[in-house]
């Protein structure tokens, strides 16, 4: 079945900079990448995602970077800001972009210092 | 307000006694499924459904049980739990259709401790 795995599990950077996370997968076949955000106490949220066809989307300070020949994809956060603080997951669809079995990665915990 | 529903949002209970979590969704979605989270795994799934009457398993099924007898509903069921199912539990559903309505709706998470 597909791997996702991401890095950093915690990453700190003070306001205004930018964050990367990164994810590698492990089956081809995915062609479904969605990045969630999750604060706490609350379930995760669709923030942005991408389809095998595009290798970026970008929607205002957040960008997603998909390389399949390496199997690995990227969040880029720009400018960030203390609401940015949150956990991060990436997550892979094995079927084929139907998106009804998500495989996830552990996720990353984002701290954002004033 | 799309929304989908958890209840409890905290439970614990003892090893062995069985208990339901409720998952409702008022997006007229097809499709639904239960994950659980745990520190350092992010989130795996246990089962979903892809239509009324249609369910199967995902990664971790082993002590779970479902049931789909409506399209708004999907709750999960113990039948005897154990304290290696402590954990949080999200449902999510989406339209199930592909393309680019595939966004998946969590819910707000159901906290277990089994002891």
């Amino acid at each position: 079945g597909e791997n996702v795995e991401q890095h950093p599990s915690t990453l700190s950077v003070q306001e205004g900079d930018s964050a990367v996370i990164k994810c590698t997968y492990s089956d081809s076949a995915s062609n479904y990448f969605p990045w969630y955000k999750q604060e706490l106490g609350k379930g995760p949220q669709l923030i942005i995602d991408i389809r095998s066809n595009v290798g970026e989307k970008k929607d205002q300070r957040i960008a997603v970077t998909l390389n399949k020949t390496a199997k690995h994809f990227s969040l880029h956060i720009t400018e960030t800001q203390p609401e940015d603080s949150a956990v991060y997951f990436c997550a892979a669809d094995p079927w084929g972009g139907s998106a009804r079995q998500l495989t996830f990665g552990s996720g990353t915990q984002l701290t954002v210092l004033p | 307000e799309a929304q989908v529903t958890q209840n409890p949002r905290y439970l614990i209970t003892v090893t062995g006694k069985k208990l339901t979590v409720t998952c409702s969704q008022n997006m007229n979605h097809e499709y639904m499924s239960w994950y659980r989270q745990d520190p350092g795994l992010g989130l795996r799934q246990i089962y979903y459904s892809m239509n009324v009457e249609v369910t199967d398993k995902g990664d971790v099924p082993e002590g779970y049980k479902v049931s789909r007898k409506e399209k708004r509903n999907f709750p999960l069921i113990l039948e005897s739990p154990s304290p290696n199912q402590t954990s949080l539990y999200f449902c999510a559903s989406s339209h199930g259709q592909g393309g680019s309505q595939e966004e998946q709706y969590f819910g707000p998470g159901t906290r277990l401790t089994v002891t």
